[in-house]
């Protein structure tokens, strides 16, 4: 699976959006990009995922590149409790090894 | 409600004694999987399983042990043999080739003294 860079941190202000960068530039052509968050002491929660097209559901928008070396997630309207560490994860969709490497993530902080 | 239960949410054990804790999923899912997090790190794979009777090592599966006599249900036991013992640790489940990725557990913080 291949690996993913991120920002260590970001600082969002509430009510606006939180845009989440994240690099794969070593992606592979079947591999999907997932985006997991983990609020303090829970376990992660799924967000989103995609391969190639933006994607959006109820809880944020994901955005990759055409080339498909990096994506944003986007929160739309940023909340207080969105406040978490942000995952961004490359992987084969049909992998069963359990290999999610989460990396270290982004700490979003969301400020009122 | 389907979900992954783990018990209890913390625990404290004695240096040198063996600990194991709990993991249970009602969601039917096949695989599952032990995670350790340290502070301020990501979550490192202890073991999976694919299938019942069946399990493999992860990334640091020194000083841990599992099980998998049933579907529903992946115990994870720390041994005495693991040096650093003290973490969160995450336990998940998974159905092959599904979208929607993983469900975790809340986790279990354990710390040895």
């Amino acid at each position: 699976d291949a690996k993913t860079t991120q920002p260590p941190s970001m600082d969002c202000a509430e009510g606006r959006a939180a845009n989440l960068p994240c690099n794969h530039s070593t992606i592979s052509g079947n591999e999907y990009v997932y985006w997991y968050r983990q609020i303090h002491s829970q376990g992660p929660q799924y967000i989103i995922h995609g391969l190639k097209n933006n994607e959006t559901n109820e809880m944020a928008s994901l955005i990759i590149t055409e080339d498909r070396k990096s994506s944003t997630l986007i929160l739309p309207h940023a909340t207080l409790r969105d406040t978490a560490v942000y995952y961004c994860i490359v992987r084969v969709r049909s992998s069963n090894t359990g290999k999610l490497i989460f990396g270290q993530g982004t700490t979003l902080q969301v400020k009122p | 409600d389907g979900g992954i239960t783990q018990s209890p949410k913390y625990l404290f054990r004695k240096e040198g004694q063996n600990v194991t804790l709990s993991c249970e999923q009602n969601l039917n899912h096949d695989a599952m999987y032990w995670y350790r997090q340290d502070p301020g790190q990501g979550l490192r794979l202890i073991y999976y399983s694919q299938i019942v009777n069946d399990f493999q090592k992860g990334d640091i599966a020194e000083g841990y042990s599992v099980s998998r006599e049933k579907k529903e249900s992946f115990p994870l036991t720390v041994t005495s043999a693991q040096k650093n013992p003290t973490a969160f640790y995450l336990c998940a489940s998974s159905i092959p080739d599904r979208v929607l990725g993983y469900t975790f557990g809340s986790g279990t913080r354990l710390t040895v003294v």
